[in-house]
C-alpha cells in the first residue's frame, strides 16, 4: 500500500534552468495539494488539484510556477527560470476527498536548490 | 483568515517524561480540522493525530493526545512517555470546511529528548 510518492527526492538547478516535481498520490486519491517549505519555517499552501483541474492556486507565485494533474500520470509543478530564492523543499499531500475531517498525507518531499 | 500559533521554538525535555507542545488558532469557521504533523531530521511529514470542531472527546492515538479547548481555541498536542525517537519538528495545522482545503500551519515546535 504504498504511500504518497515524490521524485526526485534532490534536484540541483543552475540560475534560469527549469525545474520539475512530480507527485503520485496514494492510490485512491484523487485531492492532490502542493506545499513550500522554507528552511526553519512551517509549510506553506500554493496550489489544491484535482484530476485536469486546478481548484485552488491562491498561494502560487503569479509568474514562473505552474502545475497540473492530468487524467493520467502524476502531478507536476514546474518553475520556469528559477532563481536562489526557489530553493525550498516542496511537498506533495493527497486525500481521498475534500473536507476538513479529511487527513492529508505527505509525501518525502523534494529538496531544490538553486546555485 | 485561519491562523495557527506555536509559541514554543524550542522544548527540551528527559526522556520518559510527558510533554505538551502548544497550539492555538483563529478561525470564523464553525467547522474546521486540527491536524499536528511530526517531521523528523529526515525531512518526512509523518501525520500524528486529528480533532474535529464538533468531537466532544480528546483525540488520543497511542502514546498522542490531543488537549482540545474549544472556547480557549487551543489544540495542544500531549506525548506521554517521551522517546529519544521523539526528537523532531512538530507541526500544527488547521483546514476549514469552507472555502479552500489547504492546511494552515504553525511555525513549529522543535523537541528534544535528553537521554
Amino acid at each position: 500500500n504504498a504511500g504518497v510518492m515524490q521524485n526526485p527526492r534532490h534536484l540541483v538547478r543552475r540560475r534560469g534552468q527549469e525545474a520539475r516535481l512530480r507527485c503520485s498520490p496514494m492510490k485512491g486519491h484523487s485531492h492532490v495539494y502542493w506545499y513550500r517549505q522554507l528552511p526553519e519555517e512551517g509549510l506553506k499552501f500554493m496550489v489544491y488539484l484535482q484530476k485536469e483541474n486546478i481548484i485552488d492556486e491562491s498561494g502560487m507565485p503569479k509568474e514562473r510556477f505552474s502545475a497540473e494533474f492530468p487524467k493520467e500520470g502524476p502531478s507536476i509543478l514546474r518553475i520556469q527560470q528559477v532563481v536562489r530564492g526557489d530553493s525550498a523543499a516542496y511537498f506533495c499531500a493527497s486525500s481521498p476527498t475534500r473536507g476538513a475531517e479529511e487527513t492529508q498525507y505527505f509525501g518525502p518531499g523534494t529538496r531544490l536548490l538553486v546555485l | 483568515a485561519q491562523k495557527i500559533t506555536q509559541t514554543q521554538p524550542g522544548m527540551f525535555v528527559q526522556e520518559k517524561e510527558a510533554v505538551t507542545l502548544d497550539c492555538t488558532y483563529d478561525t470564523s469557521d464553525p467547522s474546521y480540522g486540527l491536524f499536528w504533523y511530526k517531521q523528523p531530521s529526515s525531512g518526512e511529514m509523518i501525520f500524528l493525530i486529528y480533532q474535529g470542531s464538533y468531537d466532544q472527546q480528546n483525540a488520543t492515538e497511542g502514546r498522542y493526545s490531543l488537549n482540545f479547548q474549544k472556547a480557549r481555541k487551543s489544540a495542544n498536542l500531549v506525548i506521554s512517555a517521551s522517546q529519544l525517537g521523539d526528537s523532531a519538528m512538530y507541526f500544527c495545522a488547521m483546514r476549514e470546511d469552507q472555502g479552500a482545503q489547504k492546511l494552515v500551519f504553525g511555525q513549529g515546535t522543535r523537541l528534544t529528548i535528553n537521554p
